[in-house]
């Protein structure tokens, strides 16, 4: 598609169960963006991705979360151990940037709706 | 420090009142980019507009306008005659190198 895909849009998960998040980037982006939004909150940066160059990794709230990136192309945040304070919507997104300057429009996914319970 | 600062957590108006969303930001960098993004119920973020840091002009698109102060780092967003579908919430956002910055949101409810 055109667009940020993220999967799965929805996910119920237990206490303590692992979760994986999957985020297709717009063919093309180097740059690759997680952010997660509690309800009713901000967007809380994560991680950000840009071309083959080490993550940012400043946002990562604990070592339950990580995420991986295959080149330019699919990123997978995971949480493990899940905890219900982990219930939000994750959202993904990519932008067509330089490695010295962006200025470009970074475009969203749809979110993935987590839910711990 | 928080460099993109919505002071404005929620806002209300009557339909058909003009509303300003205040965006305060920080940086030392000279070149970087301004964003607005509308967030509606549905949930998806959808672009509003992008500003670089050497054009003050400000912009007007529709009901929408932008004003741009650098002396102020302000980067304000103005909705003329306000509709319901302006309902959501609205955020800022900084990009300097390589990451973006994001304020915490203006939630705007426009009352029939």
């Amino acid at each position: 598609g055109a667009g940020v895909s993220q999967s799965p849009s929805n996910k119920v998960t237990e206490k303590g169960k692992d979760v994986e998040l999957r985020c297709d980037p717009i063919s093309g982006h180097t740059a690759l963006y997680w952010y997660r939004q509690r309800l009713g909150q901000g967007l809380e940066f994560l991680i950000y991705f840009q071309g083959n160059s080490a993550p940012d990794k400043s946002g990562l709230p604990s070592d339950r979360f990580s995420a991986e990136r295959t080149g330019e192309s699919v990123s997978t945040l995971t949480i493990q151990r899940t905890q219900q304070e982990d219930s939000a919507v994750y959202l993904c997104a990519s932008s067509f940037t330089a490695v010295t300057f962006s200025g470009n429009t970074i475009y969203f996914g749809e979110g993935s709706w987590l839910t711990v319970v | 420090a928080q460099k993109v600062t919505q002071a404005q957590t929620e806002i209300s108006v009557v339909e058909k009142e003009d509303v300003t969303l205040d965006c305060v930001y920080e940086t030392r960098d000279t070149t970087y980019y301004l964003f607005w993004y509308k967030q509606p119920p549905s949930g998806e973020l959808v672009f509003l507009i992008r500003r670089n840091s050497f054009d003050e002009q400000n912009e007007i698109s529709g009901r929408y306008s932008w004003n741009f102060q650098k002396s102020t780092s302000s980067f304000n967003f103005t909705i003329t005659a306000s509709q319901v579908v302006d309902s959501a919430v609205y955020f800022c956002a900084l990009d300097l190198i390589n990451q973006f910055y994001f304020g915490t949101g203006t939630s705007l409810t426009v009352i029939p």
